[in-house]
């Protein structure tokens, strides 16, 4: 098994330009969710998806869009991208009900 | 929602020497504490966690303690080893009652030296 992958590892944007991080995970967890990791402030979720269609806001969504079209992909959309959301994103993954979360490596973004 | 804080930001150690991280929740319902150990490079990895009807847990060297009291749990690493070295996080799950799906809330993490 290849747990969680996201892509790609690294990215440098400019302000105002969209992208998407992917991440995509083969142990058919139902849970899958998005952190940004940012110096002193710890993992602070963005988005979450209890399951392939469902999708909900954590506590920072603004500037971030997701979908779950199936069990296995997550991936997160910046439709016009800030120097504020320059930081290191962690998708992760979980069985429902389960509080264990296991994370990807992680993409650094960083946004001039 | 909960609020967990994390204390020392940065710890410095001796191999050998025990380790000490800290931290508090604010909400008495929250029934389950995880620590989550993160590599240079890498995404966080759950080490070891406890639920609130213990009140320590140890796994070889490591182990953590919870006062629901006092609203803290801390972990400890005993004989630290190079190889301790790494950024950690302590989390807790939405209260009790609501469907957490794993929506943790993260601690502000702790980078742990361990000199050699």
């Amino acid at each position: 098994n290849a747990g969680v992958t996201q892509t790609p590892k690294f990215q440098v944007l400019k302000t105002g330009q969209s992208m998407t991080l992917q991440c995509a995970q083969d142990m058919n967890h139902e849970y899958m969710s998005w952190y940004r990791q940012d110096p002193g402030m710890g993992l602070r979720l963005i988005h979450y998806s209890v399951g392939a269609g469902i999708t909900d806001q954590g506590e920072v969504p603004n500037g971030y869009n997701v979908s779950r079209s199936t069990t296995e992909d997550f991936p997160l959309r910046l439709l016009s991208a800030a120097p504020s959301q320059t930081s290191v994103y962690f998708c992760a993954s979980g069985r429902s009900g389960a509080n264990v979360l296991t994370f990807g490596a992680g993409s650094r973004l960083t946004v001039l | 929602g909960e609020n967990v804080e994390q204390h020392p930001s940065t710890l410095s150690v001796q191999e050998g020497d025990s380790a000490v991280i800290k931290c508090t929740y604010s909400d008495s319902a929250s029934n389950y504490f995880p620590w989550y150990k993160q590599e240079l490079g890498k995404g966080p990895q759950l080490i070891i966690d406890i639920r609130s009807n213990v009140g320590e847990k140890k796994d070889q060297r490591i182990a953590v303690t919870l006062n629901k009291t006092a609203k803290h749990f801390s972990l400890h690493i005993t004989e630290t080893q190079p190889e301790d070295s790494a950024v950690y996080f302590c989390a807790a799950p939405p209260p009790a009652g609501g469907t957490s799906y794993g929506k943790l809330t993260f601690g502000q993490g702790t980078i742990l030296t361990v000199h050699p």
